[in-house]
């Protein structure tokens, strides 16, 4: 098994810039969960998805976020414009319903730097 | 909504020493608290878990005990290694939701 699979692992852009983050989840998992790590604030969800729909997107910081889920293999979040406080790790996770479907499994996260 | 509390944030031991880390949730009603191992660099991993019917469950060297009256949970490591240097989080996941509430992190250094 893969993994999670983030891409890209690093983004360096430039304050104002879209920036996109892609995800494809464990094949079978069909919740898929966007998080943002900082030093100042934790890791923090900032939404979830159940088979391929939008559950609860209360963490999104603002309207410059977006995330979509057009199938059960893929996602992506991207934030337009981008800002500086938008610095951070950005994870991808996944789980699959049942008796075990609480064990979320993480990818390696996508670092990002805007300047 | 749920709220997870960690402490220490930062915890020194020297290796072969037992390392302890809390947690305390302020939804009675979550019934599953996980544990996660983030190394520098890499995502958060599972190392282990507790379902609200047990008290207590352990994996080789490490153990996690729930306290459902007090509402805490604690991750014990016994014969610290230098390789268990790492952030450690603690979790939890209220009844018939689906997203974790995760703690803020405990940085654990093992000294040789």
């Amino acid at each position: 098994d893969a993994g999670v699979i983030q891409s890209p692992r690093h983004e360096v852009t430039e304050m104002g810039q879209e920036v996109t983050l892609r995800c494809k989840p464990i094949s079978g998992h069909n919740s898929l969960f966007w998080y943002r790590q900082t030093m100042m604030r934790g890791l923090e969800l900032l939404i979830y998805f159940n088979n391929n729909v939008p559950i609860d997107d209360s963490g999104m910081p603002e309207d410059r976020f977006s995330a979509k889920m057009p199938n059960a293999s893929f996602s992506t979040l991207k934030i337009q414009p981008s800002e500086p406080r938008d610095s951070a790790v950005y994870f991808c996770a996944s789980s699959l319903p049942g008796a075990r479907g609480e064990t979320q499994y993480f990818g390696p996260g996508t670092r990002l730097l805007v300047l | 909504g749920e709220n997870v509390e960690q402490h220490p944030s930062t915890l020194s031991v020297q290796e072969g020493d037992s390392a302890v880390i809390k947690c305390t949730y302020s939804d009675s009603a979550s019934n599953y608290f996980p544990w996660y191992k983030q190394e520098l660099g890499k995502g958060p991993q599972l190392i282990i878990d507790i379902r609200s019917n047990v008290g207590e469950k352990k994996d080789q060297r490490i153990a996690v005990t729930l306290n459902k009256t007090a509402k805490h949970f604690s991750l014990h490591i016994t014969e610290t290694q230098p390789e268990d240097s790492a952030v450690y989080f603690c979790a939890a996941l209220g009844a018939g939701r689906r997203a974790l509430t995760f703690g803020s992190g405990t940085r654990l250094q093992v000294q040789p």
